[in-house]
């Protein structure tokens, strides 16, 4: 059980398009879902916390206009990366929660590449 | 404010001999610390964590850590190192928002 998925597991996109990744809790109903990002041989930066039904909260340093969270069910959040540049280049973790304060569990990551 | 600190970039150990990931943490109240695995262009896998009770937490693929309030510590270890146990851990502290904070990372390498 607690499995989370996220889609695509890669991307590779141009400078200026932008790029929608899901994440999806497949075997339970997830209140929370967080947002990290993990640059190359760093650890991972918590980006946002999404709860379903109402607007994300952004970490300092995070744009909300750049990194749109939308968390419309309780089984899926969607990251999209709007007007993505090459140092957005990344990966990308979800991780989901059945309440605020239970355990979480993470997705397997999404490789961003802007060309 | 929550930290955690791992003091190696990398560990380098043979196989069969055992092996330990260091973790050092701060925190206001009660901590909650996890272990976490990650390979390659993949996401995190649990590996255990402290919430209360034993000192000795045992967790999975034979790895356990152990807390120590007085240094504020919180070591994986395993008795028994094999090739496949070469990956990136991360040590993390979860606070009373469910927010979590992770270590640098220690990269373990395990040679045959």
């Amino acid at each position: 059980g607690a499995v989370v998925s996220q889609h695509p597991s890669w991307v590779i996109c141009k400078s200026g398009t932008s790029v929608k990744i899901e994440c999806r809790s497949l075997d339970f109903q997830a209140t929370t879902m967080f947002w990290y990002r993990q640059f190359p041989k760093q650890s991972l930066m918590l980006m946002a916390t999404s709860n379903e039904g109402s607007k994300a909260t952004y970490e300092q340093g995070v744009e909300k206009d750049k990194f749109l969270i939308n968390h419309a069910s309780l089984t899926l959040s969607t990251l999209t990366v709007t007007s993505a540049h090459p140092e957005d280049s990344s990966f990308y973790i979800c991780s989901a929660s059945v309440s605020y304060y239970n355990e979480q569990f993470f997705g397997p990551g999404t490789r961003l590449t802007v060309l | 404010a929550q930290s955690v600190a791992q003091p190696e970039d990398q560990v380098n150990v043979a196989e069969g001999n055992p092996l330990t990931v260091k973790c050092t943490y701060s925190v206001s109240g009660n901590p909650y610390l996890f272990w976490y695995v990650q390979y390659p262009n993949r996401g995190l896998q649990f590996l255990l964590k402290y919430i209360t009770g034993d000192n000795l937490v045992k967790g999975s693929y034979g790895f356990e850590a152990e807390f120590n309030k007085s240094q504020t510590s919180f070591h994986l270890k395993k008795p028994s190192a094999l090739v496949s146990d070469s990956a990136l851990y991360f040590c993390a502290v979860r606070d009373g928002f469910n927010k979590f904070y992770f270590g640098s990372g220690t990269k373990l390498n395990v040679k045959p």
